[in-house]
């Protein structure tokens, strides 16, 4: 059964800040992996989609990586503004093509 | 324009008495699927359609049910919600697997269940 874990749980930093949110999964066996953006009382907002055959994606400030070998994915955020501040979670789709959440990333930039 | 709909976005009911959200989409996806989040917790996989083909998780409680009538609409039935049920549930499609590749998986705004 997949399992994924995200870290840290939470984060707060200045504004202008560049971060790093990392995903592990245990089976590498994946189709794809999903950032999603979470806001308070909202549904999830798809951010990023990188195929089990691809190794990165970027939008804008947000680039995401995949490194199936390892189990691991990362979501690299540039110049974080306060508009950022969310969780933000990534999900595992594996042989059952079903996403597996892990608990998100809880984000604060502050001013 | 929103793709995946949830209604309605908040609903209140009474312990015990039988609720149903519903879910709308217009992408045509083939899979839909239904999660429970609660507060600070991973989003936990409920039931998923693939085409009128109906998967239930196994730790899904029988209080839960779930009706797929056409492609473009789902709807989730609590037969006797308790307080435990009261969460945020969060509709979603995707294409599924033999329909030339995936895609991501769509989500709706959700819809945030008090159970009083």
């Amino acid at each position: 059964k997949q399992e994924v874990t995200q870290i840290p749980a939470a984060l707060s930093v200045p504004e202008g800040e560049n971060l790093v949110l990392n995903c592990s999964f245990t089976d590498s066996a994946i189709y794809n992996l999903q950032w999603f953006r979470q806001d308070p009382g909202k549904g999830l907002t798809s951010l990023l989609l990188i195929q089990s055959s691809q190794r990165e994606q970027t939008s804008g400030r947000l680039n995401a990586s995949l490194d199936k070998s390892s189990g691991r994915s990362t979501l690299y955020i540039a110049a974080s503004q306060p508009g950022d501040s969310a969780t933000y979670l990534c999900a595992a789709s594996g042989g059952s093509y079903i996403p597996t959440f892990g608990r998100g990333t809880s984000l604060i930039v502050h001013p | 324009d929103a793709m995946v709909i949830q209604n309605p976005r908040y609903q209140v009911t009474q312990f015990g008495k039988p609720v149903t959200l519903s879910c709308s989409q217009t992408l045509n996806h083939n899979v839909m699927y239904w999660y429970q989040q609660k507060s600070s917790q991973a989003p936990k996989l409920l039931f998923h359609y693939y085409d009128k083909d109906f998967n239930n998780e196994a730790d899904t409680p029988d209080n839960f049910q779930s009706r797929r009538p056409n492609t473009s609409f789902c709807f989730l039935d609590i037969r006797s919600p308790g307080l435990g049920d009261a969460a945020m549930y969060l509709c979603a499609t995707s294409r599924g697997p033999g329909t030339g590749g995936f895609t991501e998986a769509f989500f709706g705004q959700g819809t945030r269940l008090t159970v009083v």
